[in-house]
C-alpha cells in the first residue's frame, strides 16, 4: 500500500520565518505535488515535480519554493512566510496518469 | 481553460435517504475524471474514476457515478447514505495525457441520523 508521509501534522510559524514542509513516499513514483487547501477554494497546485532535480509551476506559485533532491522527497519552501499562507498543505504521488496518493495534509499557522 | 464546478458546497441528508453530488466541468478535449473522499483531520482518498470504456463507474461502498460527455458532468450518487460518509468530497479532472490534476471545490455531505 502507498505510503506518503508528511513530517508534520500541525506548524506554528512567525511572519518572515524560512518553512520547510516535508514529504516522503515510500513507492518510487515519479510525479509528486504540493498543495494548498482552503475553505471555498478546494485543492489548489502551488508546484508538481516530474522527477529528481525537476520541477513545475502550479496555478499559485508565488511565495513558495521546491526541492526534489531524492526520488521519494519533495519538499516545500515558504521563503518568508506571511499570514495569508495560513492553510491546510497537502502531498500527493503518483506514477504517471494514474490515481494521486495523498498524505495526511499540514496544517500551518502563521502568525 | 479546463475548470470543474461544483455547485453544491453543502449538501445535508438523513441517513438512508440518497444523495446526488454534482460536478460539472469544462475541456474541449478527452479528460479523465476522479472523485476523492476526504474523512476529517485525513488527506484525500480516491473514491472512484474514469477513464475509459463503461460511462457508469462503481465503487466498494456503494457509490457510483456517472460520465455524461454531452452534458460535461461525472455525478455522484449513493441510493442510502450512511452516517459514515459524512465527508467532504472532491471532484476532479485531468486532461488525457497530461500530469496535472484540477480540483473542484468540494462538497461536504452531513449525514443526520
Amino acid at each position: 500500500d502507498v505510503k506518503v508521509t508528511q513530517s508534520s501534522r500541525y506548524l506554528v510559524k512567525r511572519t518572515g520565518e524560512k518553512v520547510f514542509l516535508e514529504c516522503v513516499q515510500d513507492m518510487d513514483h515519479e510525479n509528486m505535488f504540493w498543495y494548498r487547501q482552503d475553505p471555498g477554494l478546494g485543492l489548489r497546485l502551488i508546484y508538481f515535480s516530474y522527477d529528481v532535480k525537476m520541477k513545475e509551476k502550479g496555478d499559485i506559485p508565488e511565495g513558495y519554493s521546491v526541492s526534489r533532491e531524492k526520488k521519494e522527497r519533495f519538499s516545500l519552501i515558504l521563503e518568508s512566510a506571511s499570514t495569508n499562507q495560513t492553510s491546510m498543505y497537502l502531498c500527493a504521488s503518483r506514477v504517471y496518469s494514474s490515481p494521486l496518493h495523498f498524505g495526511n495534509g499540514t496544517r500551518l499557522t502563521v502568525t | 481553460a479546463q475548470s470543474v464546478t461544483q455547485l453544491d458546497s453543502q449538501v445535508p441528508v438523513f441517513e438512508e435517504a440518497p444523495v446526488e453530488l454534482r460536478c460539472n466541468y469544462s475541456s474541449s478535449v478527452s479528460v479523465y475524471l476522479f472523485w476523492y473522499v476526504q474523512y476529517p483531520n485525513q488527506g484525500l482518498q480516491l473514491l472512484l474514476k474514469y477513464l475509459s470504456g463503461s460511462t457508469l463507474v462503481e465503487s466498494i461502498n456503494g457509490f457510483e457515478a456517472e460520465f455524461n460527455k454531452s452534458q460535461t458532468s461525472f455525478h455522484l450518487r449513493k441510493p442510502s447514505v450512511h452516517i459514515s460518509d459524512t465527508a467532504e468530497y472532491f471532484c476532479a479532472v485531468t486532461l488525457y495525457n497530461t500530469d496535472k490534476l484540477i480540483f473542484g471545490t468540494g462538497t461536504r455531505l452531513q449525514v443526520f441520523p
